[in-house]
């Protein structure tokens, strides 16, 4: 089955530093997603991403977090100057649309800001 | 988007079925329910949706009452890979808003 392969797997960060995280989705896939999870904490939706553009984004995505398409495969989020509080797992989605089967994950990255 | 009630965890034995209850009672006409799960922090894995008719796939089927109130998940012959945490999550399909809301879930173990 095809999958969304993020990298990498765990980054460990100095507080302030920028970080880019990276996803490539499923080929045929037109809505993208980036979701984190704080450690023992709800899965949370940062931003969808769609026709080259955000579509919704929650309250955690603010102006220290943008996203990219920059070719037909990848998917980035990057975060310009890391805190603390953005250690979590970053979860990388795709779907063909808003609903089918809903949006395939990936295996996440790991950020640890130090 | 309509919120769903899980208990916060069960268990059951491996090769048994295990039985999986969601409450939304406010789900509105065009809302599905979805179910997701999570193994020990991997990515979320989609299982089953569903809109009122009952559904079955190769991992699970989903019961969803006439009400459409409550629904079951029926994972037909737990393995202990099947522990996890599973989400139900209630979510239109259509419009602008296209993200999953998951909450706290429930925490399935499968004890041999």
């Amino acid at each position: 089955e095809p999958e969304v392969t993020q990298t990498p797997s765990h980054q460990v960060t100095q507080m302030g530093q920028e970080v880019i995280l990276r996803c490539v989705p499923i080929s045929n896939h037109l809505y993208f997603y980036w979701y984190r999870q704080i450690l023992g904490q709800k899965v949370e939706f940062l931003v969808s991403f769609y026709n080259n553009e955000i579509s919704e984004k929650s309250e955690i995505f603010d102006d220290q977090f943008s996203v990219e398409r920059p070719d037909g495969s990848n998917f980035t989020l990057k975060i310009r100057s890391t805190k603390l509080e953005d250690s979590a797992m970053y979860f990388c989605a795709s779907s063909v649309s808003r609903g089918a089967r809903g949006a395939f994950f990936g295996q996440g990255t790991r950020l640890t800001v130090v | 988007d309509a919120k769903t009630t899980q208990p916060t965890s069960m268990d059951c034995a491996e090769g048994r079925a295990a039985n999986l209850p969601c409450n939304h009672s406010t789900i509105s006409g065009n809302e599905y329910v979805y179910w997701y799960r999570q193994i020990h922090s991997q990515g979320p894995q989609y299982i089953i949706h569903g809109l009122k008719n009952n559904e079955t796939n190769e991992m699970a089927s989903l019961i969803i009452t006439e009400d459409r109130k409550s629904s079951t998940l029926i994972l037909p012959h737990a393995t202990l890979r099947d522990t996890a945490v599973y989400y139900c999550i209630v979510r239109r399909n259509t419009g602008a808003n296209s993200k999953l809301t998951f909450g706290k879930g429930i925490t399935l173990s499968v004890r041999p």
